[in-house]
């Protein structure tokens, strides 16, 4: 079974740019998490959506978004990019009834000039 | 609020000896307990995890952490190291459903 897919691996922007992150979970995971990874502020909670609904929302301002489409893939938006957006950005799916249990992907590195 | 804290955020240790990567927790409520560690380049990988049920949890690798109220810890042990294990490992609160709070990480070196 394949394991959680991101794209792009990597992606190179500049400020006041918007960019978009895709993550493809586990297939049968319906539910995806986001968090981003700084050397500064570490591992931090972004969202979590489940069939298409976000659930938990972390402390982020609102230039980041998500969605959740019909097939659990899900995608992040991070809009007027600054230089602190940069970081690397981790999925994670997990199956219904086994939340404790959530399986990571290789992440997207963002890098904002 | 529940949160976790990692206490060292380097370990060195000489391959075949023990790793011990610390982590404190707090919470108002029984918590639900991870470990995850981090090579280079890849995402996290889940290597035990604590959910109220035996105190002493084992997980992938050889790794083992044993969960102490008393002392509110929950310390990731492994007996003899190997080279492979040089990572970076974190511990991690689950508050909510889906919604993990991480520690600021330890980076375990081995050396040989």
């Amino acid at each position: 079974k394949a394991g959680v897919t991101q794209t792009p691996r990597y992606l190179i922007k500049t400020r006041g740019q918007q960019v978009t992150l895709s993550c493809s979970p586990i297939s049968g995971h319906r539910s995806v998490s986001w968090y981003q990874q700084t050397p500064g502020q570490g591992l931090q909670f972004l969202f979590e959506y489940f069939s298409e609904t976000q659930r938990n929302k972390g402390n982020f301002p609102g230039r980041f978004s998500g969605r959740q489409f019909s097939n659990s893939r899900s995608e992040m938006n991070v809009s007027t990019l600054e230089l602190g957006d940069s970081a690397l950005y981790l999925c994670a799916s997990s199956l219904v009834g086994d939340a404790d249990t959530q399986y990571f992907g290789p992440g997207t590195r963002l890098t904002v000039l | 609020a529940q949160s976790v804290t990692q206490l060292g955020s380097h370990v060195s240790v000489s391959e075949g000896a023990l790793v011990l990567l610390r982590c404190n927790y707090s919470s108002s409520v029984p918590p639900y307990l991870f470990w995850y560690v981090q090579y280079p380049n890849q995402g996290l990988q889940l290597l035990l995890k604590y959910t109220s049920a035996a105190t002493l949890v084992k997980g992938i690798n050889g790794f083992e952490a044993e969960f102490k109220k008393s002392e509110t810890s929950f310390h990731l042990t492994k007996p003899s190291a190997h080279m492979s294990d040089a990572a970076e490992y974190f511990c991690a609160v689950r508050v909510n459903t889906d919604k993990l709070i991480f520690g600021t990480g330890t980076r375990l070196q081995v050396f040989p």
